[in-house]
């Protein structure tokens, strides 16, 4: 499994922008870029997923250049609710292993 | 999507005695996940349990500790045997998604043990 790397955490205001970077040297060609979010007191829950380029939905958009060696989330005007955090996963097609890294706590304050 | 509960939602346990945590999914799988998320830690997968075969257990954790039932597609229960403090933590199961590579969790177990 590739290691990832992302901040510890990160602070914005409400209707900023928030833009989460991962580091994943080793990925390897079949691998996705998997984020999910995780609220106090619940399970994580899957936000976006990508291979290459950017990928958009109604949450957030998912970044990632051509080596794929990093990606960035980013999560457009945040609000209150969008405090979380957010873990960044490398997972391979039909690996069923997610391995949670540390996450970025993301702190949105009014 | 696929809607998954979690039973019970929290206990509080004295050592040595055993819970047995329940997951229930609204929609036929055929993998399900136990992961254990300790107190201000990431999530980590104990073990796999398909239906129909003996459950997967990850690196550092055994069947004698963590039985698991899968007896139908919908279904799992994980049990904490005797349980000591060092397994206060949230236990949560999740299911795939559609793709391997994705999963739903269900809200976790909150598990203390005095």
């Amino acid at each position: 499994l590739a290691k990832t790397t992302q901040p510890i955490s990160m602070d914005s205001y409400e209707g900023q922008e928030v833009n989460i970077t991962c580091s994943h040297n080793n990925i390897a060609t079949n691998d996705y870029i998997t984020w999910y979010q995780q609220f106090p007191s619940q399970g994580p829950r899957f936000i976006i997923q990508g291979y290459k380029t950017k990928v958009t939905n109604e949450v957030a958009s998912l970044f990632i250049p051509a080596d794929r060696k990093s990606s960035t989330l980013s999560l457009p005007r945040v609000s209150l609710s969008d405090t979380a955090v957010y873990y960044c996963l490398v997972v391979g097609a039909n690996d069923y292993k997610l391995s949670f890294g540390a996450g970025t706590t993301v702190t949105v304050r009014a | 999507s696929a809607v998954i509960s979690q039973k019970p939602s929290r206990d509080i346990c004295q050592r040595g005695t055993s819970l047995t945590i329940q997951c229930q999914v609204d929609s036929q799988v055929t993998m399900m996940f136990w992961y254990r998320q300790q107190p201000g830690q990431s999530l980590t997968l104990i073990a796999t349990a398909n239906q129909g075969s003996e459950a997967t257990y990850e690196s550092g954790f055994v069947i004698d500790k963590f039985p698991i039932s899968r007896p139908n597609l919908t279904f799992s229960t994980l049990t904490v045997s005797n349980m000591s403090p060092e397994d206060s933590s949230i236990y949560l199961c999740s299911v795939e998604a559609g793709g391997a590579e994705t999963q739903y969790f269900g809200p976790g177990t909150r598990l203390l043990v005095l």
